[in-house]
């Protein structure tokens, strides 16, 4: 059964960088996509980007600028990176594994990442 | 980009009700329609794929139906365990979105 576990800090000063890393066990990224997404206090679901095997990268416009999906394949991790963070991207941050033609079906535990001085 | 407009906003239920929600796009996504269940301080959990498609372990209560641009989730017969935030998916082309969700809860 597949397995997703992230780990990452979980406070990060403005202007600042976020780095998160998602790891899959029992599973591959072939197949499929490494997806990010990511759920302000109180609010809804935003994707951010994914990832897949061919090391292809899809991002949300809104954030396009500042974040850089990467995959590591022989360790079945990909990680995410948003630059000059300002409290609007406080949100909890979720990785998933997404089988292409599907929905995300395997999800890390989510992150809470707070930007604050 | 693919707006996902969901409706409604909150439901209110009881145990054993017949629930409908409803996510409309603009433009046609067919099938590529994912649902999601989501319950406070967890991650969500995918119900259904491609518009219909029940994903393994899920209640058969849960179906999904729709095409083009409009889609529907519905549980047959609401029970205590599905209390929740529900959010649809389109994943027709980048960048993805989600719509902006449906709270059931109690009546």
């Amino acid at each position: 059964q597949v397995q997703v576990q992230q780990w990452g800090a979980g406070l990060v000063k403005p202007s600042g960088t976020l780095s998160l890393t998602c790891g899959v066990s029992g599973g591959f990224f072939s197949g499929s996509y490494c997806s990010w997404s990511r759920q302000p206090p109180g609010k809804g679901l935003e994707w951010i980007g994914e990832i897949n095997h061919s090391e292809t990268t899809y991002y949300n416009p809104s954030l396009t600028s500042r974040v850089i999906i990467s995959l590591d394949p022989s360790r079945n991790q990909c990680s995410l990176n948003l630059i000059s963070v300002t409290a609007a991207d406080t949100a909890v941050y979720y990785c998933a594994r997404r089988p292409y033609y599907r929905g995300s079906n395997s999800w890390g535990q989510g992150t809470q990442v707070t930007v604050s001085s | 980009d693919i707006q996902m407009t969901q409706s409604p906003s909150t439901l209110s239920a009881s145990v054993e009700d017949r629930v409908t929600i409803t996510c409309r796009a603009s433009q046609s996504i067919s099938p590529w329609l994912a649902w999601y269940q989501q319950k406070p301080g967890k991650a969500p959990k995918v119900l259904i794929s491609q518009a219909s498609n029940l994903e393994s372990g899920v209640p058969s209560r849960f179906s999904g139906s729709g095409s083009g641009t409009d889609f529907t989730l519905t549980i047959s017969s609401l029970q205590p365990d599905d209390f929740a935030t529900y959010y649809c998916q389109q994943y027709h082309s980048f960048p993805l979105t989600f719509g902006g969700g449906t709270k059931v809860d109690i009546k």
